[in-house]
């Protein structure tokens, strides 16, 4: 499967812990993004690298947030001190660079549940 | 704030029947949009997209229109299965940049 791969499918944690996840985009694309959606809910953007640079940051992505992309390929999403707020599902996306105006593809998220 | 919206949260139809599903955006300055479709527990599956220079694309089975006057999308599904039964989103790039803004979805029933 060359499709966006995420790990892993689900995260079950306590209030306070650590978690890390992780995106391994299409090959040959150098734009990746992050996003979080709850239930009934469409995906809201949280950022997006091109290759290594983190090019865009809501202002979701509070400072307990962390992403890198440190060689361009695979890409990590930190959440520190987890709270219940933060149970969703985090789906990572890549697209082909330059602009804006190319289709992101999807991989199917990681659901975090926050116990 | 900006949104992109959908004017019907459910849609039932029959097998066989073509589907119409509508979105409004209100930033007109968006100039990039894609329709996604997601099955429960899956992540979004790219549908089809347009831009801001065309007023229609077609696909299998699949048309997009844009209404740039009034701000609206809709995607047109052809003799609609119940494989296509699932949520469908519409989403736009608002600045050329890389976010997607997401409308809350439209879900799909398809009738057998």
């Amino acid at each position: 499967d060359t499709g966006v791969s995420q790990n892993p499918r689900h995260k079950i944690t306590k209030r306070g812990q650590n978690v890390t996840f992780r995106c391994d985009p299409i090959s040959e694309h150098n734009r990746l993004y992050w996003y979080r959606q709850t239930l009934g809910q469409g995906p809201e953007f949280l950022t997006y690298f091109q290759n290594e640079a983190q090019l865009e940051k809501s202002r979701l992505l509070s400072d307990r947030f962390s992403a890198e992309r440190p060689k361009g390929s695979f890409s990590t999403l930190e959440i520190q001190r987890t709270e219940q707020g933060d149970s969703a599902m985090y789906l990572c996306a890549s697209s082909l660079g330059g602009s804006g105006n190319q289709p992101q593809h999807f991989g199917d998220g990681t659901r975090l549940s926050i116990l | 704030g900006e949104s992109v919206g959908l004017h019907l949260p459910t849609l039932s139809v029959q097998e066989g029947d073509n589907s119409i599903i509508n979105c409004a955006y209100s930033n007109s300055a968006s100039d990039y949009f894609i329709w996604y479709k997601q099955e429960s527990g899956k992540g979004p599956q790219f549908i089809i997209d347009i831009r801001s220079n065309m007023d229609k694309r077609q696909g299998q089975r699949v048309t997009v229109l844009l209404n740039k006057t009034v701000k609206h999308l809709s995607l047109q599904i052809a003799a609609t299965q119940p494989g296509d039964s699932a949520v469908y989103f519409c989403a736009e790039n608002p600045d050329q940049g890389g976010k997607l803004i997401f409308g809350q979805g439209t879900e799909l029933s398809v009738k057998p």
